[in-house]
Formats: structure tokens, sequence, C-alpha cells
């Protein structure tokens, strides 16, 4: 099956500080990827939708101020979140959409491993 | 109000045996897609089958196979033969073609699988 990476898996940070994650598709294109968050044992929510070349789409209640995002190629895309706080310790997941060229309902969206994020 | 629902927090299932978990969706769009993904504990999210709204027949891919019910409005996953790997939170989610979306997935809240030896 496709493959996304992401980058860090785990990241400690001091507060105030600002953390990059990437996101890339490995073996196809993606024009559109999906930032998630997930808090423990919960589901996943969705932060924002990025698509290569434009701005991204944030969900309501999400700061775009604070979680950067950047869809720079078809490969990659970045979350940055600024002046990290501890309450914004969580696990999160992108996903990039593979296009399946029919109806867009059977496009698959494979997930990134995920990025635990710590900040003390 | 949800859109995916899953009822089911936890499960347990015997080794070797067949289980169904069940998922609930709510949508206006006649297009949609339906969706299970595995999360075992290191928290990736595994894709393991899709049910399109038009599809007239169910899902199977391996061991897992797709109850879908359209006029219910479910899609529930039935896992046979489990194996102690199967052990992980399932989440069923949901892609709905129409309405503005872009695309992306609602997910439900999860259901805890956990494989008795």
């Amino acid at each position: 099956g496709a493959v996304v990476s992401q980058h860090p898996s785990r990241v400690i940070c001091k507060s105030g500080t600002s953390v990059k994650i990437e996101c890339r598709s490995l073996d196809f294109q993606a024009t559109t990827m999906f930032w998630y968050r997930q808090f423990p044992k919960q589901s996943l929510m969705l932060m924002a939708t990025s698509n290569e070349g434009s701005k991204a789409t944030y969900e309501q209640g999400v700061e775009k101020d604070k979680f950067l995002i950047n869809h720079a190629s078809l490969t990659l895309s970045t979350l940055t979140v600024t002046s990290a706080h501890p309450e914004d310790s969580s696990f999160y997941i992108c996903s990039a959409r593979r296009l399946a060229g029919g109806p867009t309902s059977t496009d698959t969206q494979y997930f990134g491993p995920g990025t635990r994020l710590t900040v003390l | 109000a949800q859109k995916i629902t899953q009822t089911q927090p936890g499960m347990f299932v015997q080794e070797k045996e067949a289980v169904t978990l069940d998922c609930t969706y709510d949508t206006s769009d006649p297009s949609y897609g339906l969706f299970w993904y595995k999360q075992p504990s290191s928290g990736e999210m595994i894709f393991l089958i899709y049910q399109g709204s038009y599809d007239q027949q169910n899902a199977t891919e391996g061991r897992y196979s797709l109850n879908f019910q359209k006029a219910r409005k479910s899609a529930n996953l039935v896992i046979s033969a489990s194996q102690l790997g199967d052990s992980a939170m399932y989440f069923c989610a949901m892609r709905e073609v129409g309405g503005g979306s872009q695309g992306n997935l609602i997910f439900g809240k999860g259901t805890k699988l956990s494989v008795k030896p």
C-alpha cells in the first residue's frame, strides 16, 4: 500500500518554542493532505485540510496563527505549532489523500505514523 | 448530531472466533464512502476496508468484511478468525462527496477490541 511518513515521531520541547512536523507521501502525489489531532483514548479530530499551492482550510476552533500549515509540494506538508504550550501536547497525525481516478468517495486516505508532542 | 456512531467502546473476543464491530452513520449526501481503520497501540492508522454508497455488494478484504445495510445506515465490520494481533482500536469513518466537503474523513469515537487467547 501507499506510504506516508511523518517526522519527527516524538518531540519534547519547552513552552514557548515552535515545533515543525513534516508529512510526506512517499510513492504518490497528494494534492490534499489532512492534519488531525488525537487526545488519549479519543478519536481523531480534523484540524485542517492542506491543499498544494493554496492556503489551508482550518476547522472551526483551530487557530490558524498557532498551527501553521504549508503544503509546498505534492509530496510534502508541514505543520508548525508556534509558541507551544503544555495544552498543545497531543498526538498529531497527518494523512494524504490518494486519488482513485473515479468517484471521489473511493479515494483512500493513508495516514502517517503520527507525532507525539510533549510540551513541558 | 454525530455523523458516525460507534456504540461499543470496548469489545472482547476469543481468539479464532468472529467479531462484529458496529457503526452507524448519518448523511443526506447520496454519494459517500465508508472506511474502517485499525489503530494499534503504536498509533498508526491502518486502512482496512472501504465501501462505496453505490456498491451493490458488501466489501471484503481477507478476514475483514463490511456488512453494509444502506437502509439502516449501518456499516458494521466483521473480523473472522480473530488473532491476538487484532487487538487494537478500530475506527469507522465516512467521506461525503458533496456539501462543500474537501473529502476529509469523519471519524467515529472508536471501539477498543481485545482478543483473548
